[in-house]
């Protein structure tokens, strides 16, 4: 079974500084992807991050960027000069990487981050 | 078009009424997907679509019926819900389930409130 864990319920961050989010997962597989989804107050959830778990090279996107370990089966998200529309709910997830059901997302039950002007 | 439009964004139904969630996307995917999202929680799978054949049912109640008439469209279509189902339903697509890479892109929801 796949399980995702998120600790931290909520964090806060002063605006331009840097914050990381912490995830670990469970999983049987021996490939997978993992992610960072950003839900704002409009609720659409938004893709921040990716990351295959085959590539040992860490997954970055502009200000957005990811510690993977893959032994120890974590995945945090660091967000550097945070910015005040970076305040949201993150949820870390995982999915398979072959065969169907790619789209079945398993989701950690999130981090609620705010952004302090 | 990279959006995925849900409509409505609020909805308010009895026990007894009948409705319809719609979800629309003209991005060429042939996966959709319904997620269920409850209060503070994170989204669930409900159901996927994967060239318009219902390939995923999460063990949904049958007063949750998917529908997908055609590669651009999908539908919900409820009856006899519970006020437990109250919840934000999410439709999201990719480009195709088996290579989705979980690279989905999510509608901002239905807010639905069973009175």
């Amino acid at each position: 079974a796949q399980t995702v864990t998120q600790s931290q319920p909520e964090m806060s961050v002063q605006e331009a500084e840097t914050v990381t989010l912490s995830c670990t997962y469970d999983t049987s597989e021996s490939d997978y992807y993992l992610f960072w989804y950003k839900q704002p107050p409009s609720r659409q959830m938004i893709l921040v991050i990716r990351q295959e778990a085959y590539k040992q090279q860490n997954a970055t996107e502009n200000r957005f960027s990811v510690n993977f370990q893959k032994a120890a089966k974590s995945f945090s998200l660091k967000i550097s000069d945070s910015q005040l529309g970076d305040a949201a709910m993150y949820f870390c997830a995982q999915t398979r990487l072959y065969g169907g059901s790619q789209g079945n997302l398993i989701f950690g039950k999130g981090t609620k981050l705010s952004v302090k002007p | 078009d990279t959006e995925v439009t849900q409509t409505p964004k609020h909805l308010v139904m009895g026990m007894t009424n009948k409705k319809s969630l719609k979800c629309e996307q003209h991005m060429g995917h042939r996966a959709m997907y319904w997620y269920k999202q409850k209060a503070k929680k994170p989204p669930e799978l409900m159901f996927v679509y994967s060239y318009e054949k219902l390939s995923i049912n999460e063990s949904v109640p049958s007063r949750f019926s998917p529908e997908c008439p055609n590669s651009s469209l999908l539908n919900l279509h409820l009856h006899a819900l519970q006020p437990e189902d109250s919840a934000l339903y999410l439709c999201a697509s990719s480009l195709k389930e088996e290579l989705s890479a979980g690279k989905l892109f999510f509608g901002s929801g239905t807010q639905l409130s069973v009175l």
